[in-house]
């Protein structure tokens, strides 16, 4: 069984579209987190939810909007698409979050903007 | 703000050799734990290895050891006996006591020739 799950692992899509990405858990975890990883690799929180409660909302555009219907699941979803969307985006779970507690990634999911 | 730093954005190894991954951090903190993760190729992050800030004992787990020093502020990873798998990407990271964020360094490309 996978521990977080994303789908669709691959996104391509027309600039100007909305799309979403889906993301559950099984690990009975309480903290979900959302991590965009660029062209060159590096890697950046966007948004995390605690217990459906949002606690961590970078500097991200506000097309980019997180929904999490209950503890197991995060989803996100983006309003009018641009290039510079073209990334992967990461789930992660974690239990709690402010201290030693390892993360759980997702597979990934590659977003190309055309 | 907390900043990572990865210097070597690509390394090599021979398989059965062992290779350091340098990572420093700049924080004012004196609460705090450092991870490094794994990204092979399938894209998945993986934990490899954890240290908590106030333990003085660097940690262990198998072939993969850090050096932890905190006056410092550095925090490199020591692979023992290399091995094709070990080829990927690797991310130090660093959370605050208390803080849901973790921060990831720009990365380490590692490569391993048999």
């Amino acid at each position: 069984d996978t521990a977080v799950s994303q789908t669709p692992k691959y996104l391509v899509t027309q600039m100007g579209n909305d799309k979403s990405i889906k993301c559950e858990q099984n690990l009975g975890h309480d903290t979900m987190y959302w991590y965009k990883q660029d062209s060159k690799k590096f890697l950046k929180i966007m948004f995390s939810y605690n217990n459906k409660e949002l606690i961590i909302n970078e500097t991200v555009p506000n097309r980019f909007s997180p929904k999490s219907p209950d503890k197991a699941h995060l989803n996100l979803h983006i309003n009018s698409l641009e290039l510079g969307d073209s990334a992967v985006y990461f789930c992660a779970s974690s239990q709690g979050g402010g201290g030693y507690n390892e993360q759980f990634f997702g597979p990934g999911t590659r977003l190309t903007v055309l | 703000a907390q900043t990572v730093t990865q210097s070597q954005p690509e390394m090599s190894v021979q398989e059965a050799e062992t290779v350091t991954l340098s990572c420093t951090y700049d924080t004012s903190e004196s609460d705090y734990y450092l991870f490094w993760y794994k990204q092979p190729p399938s894209r998945q992050m993986i934990l490899v290895i954890r240290q908590e800030a106030y333990k003085q004992q660097n940690a262990t787990e198998n072939r993969f050891s850090v050096n932890f020093q905190k006056a410092a502020k550095s925090f490199s990873l020591k692979i023992s006996d290399s091995q094709l798998g070990d080829a990927a990407m690797y991310f130090c990271a660093y959370r605050r006591a208390g803080s849901y964020q973790l921060t990831f360094g720009k990365g380490t490309k590692l490569s391993v020739i048999p």
